[in-house]
């Protein structure tokens, strides 16, 4: 059974460019909620999809973007790079939105914006 | 605003040692309340939860925490530290009526032979 998969890895970009950043759900989840943990930080809550819609968002501003498709994968979009949005972008699954059900997380991608 | 607080953010044992790490969390209504580990360039695991039922929570590795209502606590527990247990540990809530969860800062967990 394979568990909350992410792409890439790594990734390095300039400020002022654009970047994405995928996920997959564990089998069985249909709710993706994705995190920015910056250095020596806990994650921040960015937006939670469910049914391909965002359900819920943090403080973050509208450079961060996302979408979900039917297969319940996940992408996460951020626009108009800053220095400080280099973090471990962190993806996490569950099931049954609004149940407060335990979130999964994956290896999460870190991005280096210079 | 709900928020977590983990007290220390380095914390020191020796192998074999008992391990202690602090939470406490602000919230009127308890919330669904976690502990994750983060090892090094990885990802964050589940250790345990309380959502309701029995305030003594077990965990995987041999962790346990205690849900504290009274003193809104949720103190991280195991009686004898290993080496494999040096790490990342987080403390997180969720509030009631959301799904986010909110983590604290963290504790980094060294663990000496």
């Amino acid at each position: 059974d394979a568990g909350v998969t992410q792409s890439p890895t790594h990734l390095i970009k300039t400020r002022g460019q654009q970047v994405t950043l995928r996920c997959s759900p564990k089998s069985g989840h249909d709710t993706v909620s994705w995190y920015q943990q910056a250095l020596g930080q806990g994650p921040q809550f960015i937006f939670q999809y469910y049914e391909e819609e965002e359900r819920q968002r943090g403080n973050f501003p509208d450079r961060f973007s996302g979408h979900q498709f039917p297969n319940y994968s996940s992408e996460l979009n951020v626009n108009a790079l800053l220095l400080g949005d280099s973090a471990l972008y962190l993806c996490a699954s569950s099931s049954k939105q609004g149940m407060q059900e335990t979130q999964y997380f994956g290896p999460g991608t870190r991005l280096l914006v210079l | 605003a709900q928020s977590v607080t983990q007290l220390g953010s380095h914390v020191s044992v020796s192998e074999g040692a008992l391990v202690l790490l602090r939470c406490n969390y602000s919230s009127s209504v308890p919330p669904y309340l976690f502990w994750y580990v983060q090892y090094p360039n990885q990802g964050l695991q589940l250790l345990l939860k309380y959502t309701t039922g029995a305030t003594l929570v077990k965990g995987i590795n041999g962790f346990e925490a205690e849900f504290k209502k009274s003193e809104t606590s949720f103190h991280l527990t195991k009686p004898s530290a290993h080496m494999s247990d040096a790490a990342e540990y987080f403390c997180a809530v969720i509030p009631y009526n959301t799904d986010k969860l909110i983590f604290g800062t963290g504790t980094r967990l060294q663990v000496f032979p």
